[in-house]
């Protein structure tokens, strides 16, 4: 089991970058890795998936070193609106075998200050 | 995400009773998911389907039964509900699409149904 471990909290002042690491020592080859975000009372809404090196999108890059035991969420210039809790979700997503060890684990709550 | 709805948004039962929660999506997925959140832990995943055949337990499948009665439908029963399942429940779909040596899997949750068991 890809246990994932993630700072409970962090707070950034509005435009700062904010960068978020996850632990998985335990990750497996067939693992992908996976953040999500959350708002109060919402369901989380997906950020951003890799599997190896470095991914951007609209929202957020993930950097994933050489031996994928750890990864780090980076969100340029946050805004009060990132106020949320992240998580981080490692394990094998690509057939129902593989997904019933994936785990969201507790995230972490990030508090954006003006 | 408004593709994927939940009924009840909100419920009180008492100890004992049976409940289900039902969970809708127009997404076209094949992959639904429950979960439960408590807080303090995260989000814990309770049962999973990858197709209308397919029924996987999850982490926290004691006490909980599933049902995949269509593509678009995939519901929760607590055959006899206790306290300790209070908690706040979503179900999810995804749609999974290889591509190359990745993949890309993106989960869409539904707005929550908080249950209290009394």
């Amino acid at each position: 089991l890809a246990k994932t471990t993630q700072p409970i909290s962090m707070d950034s002042y509005e435009g700062q970058e904010v960068n978020i690491t996850c632990s998985h020592n335990n990750i497996a080859t067939n693992d992908y890795i996976t953040w999500y975000q959350q708002f109060p009372s919402q369901g989380p809404r997906f950020i951003i998936q890799g599997y190896k090196t470095k991914v951007t999108n609209e929202v957020a890059s993930l950097f994933i070193p050489a031996d994928r035991k750890s990864s780090t969420l980076s969100l340029p210039r946050v805004s009060l609106s990132d106020t949320a809790v992240y998580y981080c979700l490692v394990g094998d997503i690509r057939n129902s075998g593989g997904y019933q060890k994936v785990t969201f684990g507790i995230g972490t709550k990030l508090q954006v200050i003006p | 995400d408004a593709d994927v709805t939940q009924t009840p948004r909100n419920r009180i039962t008492k100890t004992g009773k049976r409940i289900m929660l039902e969970c809708s999506q127009t997404k076209g997925h094949d992959r639904m998911y429950w979960y439960r959140q408590d807080p303090g832990l995260g989000l814990r995943l309770i049962y999973y389907s990858f197709d209308v055949k397919d029924i996987n337990k999850g982490e926290i499948s004691d006490g909980y039964s599933v049902s995949r009665q269509a593509q678009a439908k995939f519901s929760l029963s607590l055959e006899s509900a206790i306290p300790n399942q209070t908690a706040l429940y979503f179900c999810a779909t995804s749609a999974a699409t290889p591509a190359g040596i990745s993949f890309q899997e993106t989960q869409y949750f539904g707005p929550g149904t908080r249950l209290l068991v009394l």
